[in-house]
């Protein structure tokens, strides 16, 4: 079955610091792909998503681009700011149907000032 | 601007009694699920609907029920609520129209003891 790994947590980084949370994801067809953000007491609010290869998803500073020959999804921040501090959440939907997304684990990011 | 409102956002219950999660959407969404979310384990899906009607079962269905009255609601039954069933649970809604993004309730978080 579909599967997302991400890289465990939690990363702790100093405010301006370059992020990489890793993910490599192994799913039938094509899927796409999804990053994910939980603040603390909240719920998760999509952060950006691409749906083929070789597509760039971005937002609020952070990337992410689909790579087939490597089925990964490595989210990056060029300078991360304190209010990143939050876990993300890797996923796919295998195209079945936009109602069932896997999840990789989550990565927590504290950023410190 | 309300999306998807899940209620109650803290429940505490004993071991063998039942609840219902509510869980509404005003965005005329097709598709709704429920996720529970557990230290380490990421989301992970418990049952879904396609549309009114029409429910199935996702990865994680046992000890939980599901209905789908009306394409605004989709509330989710612990039939015999037990310590395992503790977790944080999310519900979601999405369709053709939202390009694949899955919108996320707020969270309920549920003790049982």
């Amino acid at each position: 079955g579909d599967s997302v790994t991400q890289m465990e947590g939690p990363v702790t980084l100093s405010e301006e610091a370059f992020l990489t949370i890793n993910c490599t994801y192994t799913a039938t067809g094509y899927p796409s792909l999804f990053w994910y953000v939980q603040y603390p007491g909240e719920g998760l609010q999509l952060l950006l998503k691409a749906t083929k290869a070789d597509d760039k998803g971005s937002n609020k500073g952070f990337e992410a681009t689909y790579r087939k020959e490597t089925t990964s999804f490595h989210l990056e921040k060029g300078s991360v700011q304190v209010s990143d501090s939050a876990v993300y959440f890797c996923a796919l939907d295998s195209g079945a149907g936009s109602y069932q997304l896997t999840f990789g684990k989550g990565t927590k990011l504290s950023v410190i000032p | 601007n309300a999306g998807v409102t899940q209620t109650p956002k803290f429940q505490v219950l004993k071991t063998g009694q039942s609840m219902t999660l509510q869980c509404a959407q005003d965005m005329n969404h097709e598709y709704m699920s429920w996720y529970r979310q557990d230290p380490g384990m990421g989301l992970r899906l418990i049952h879904y609907s396609v549309g009114a009607g029409i429910t199935d079962q996702g990865e994680v269905p046992n000890g939980y029920n599901v209905s789908r009255s009306t394409t605004e609601d989709f509330p989710l039954r612990l039939l015999s609520a037990a310590p395992s069933q503790t977790s944080v649970y999310f519900c979601a809604s999405s369709d053709r129209d939202s390009g694949n993004t899955i919108y996320f309730g707020e969270g309920s978080w549920l003790t049982v003891v």
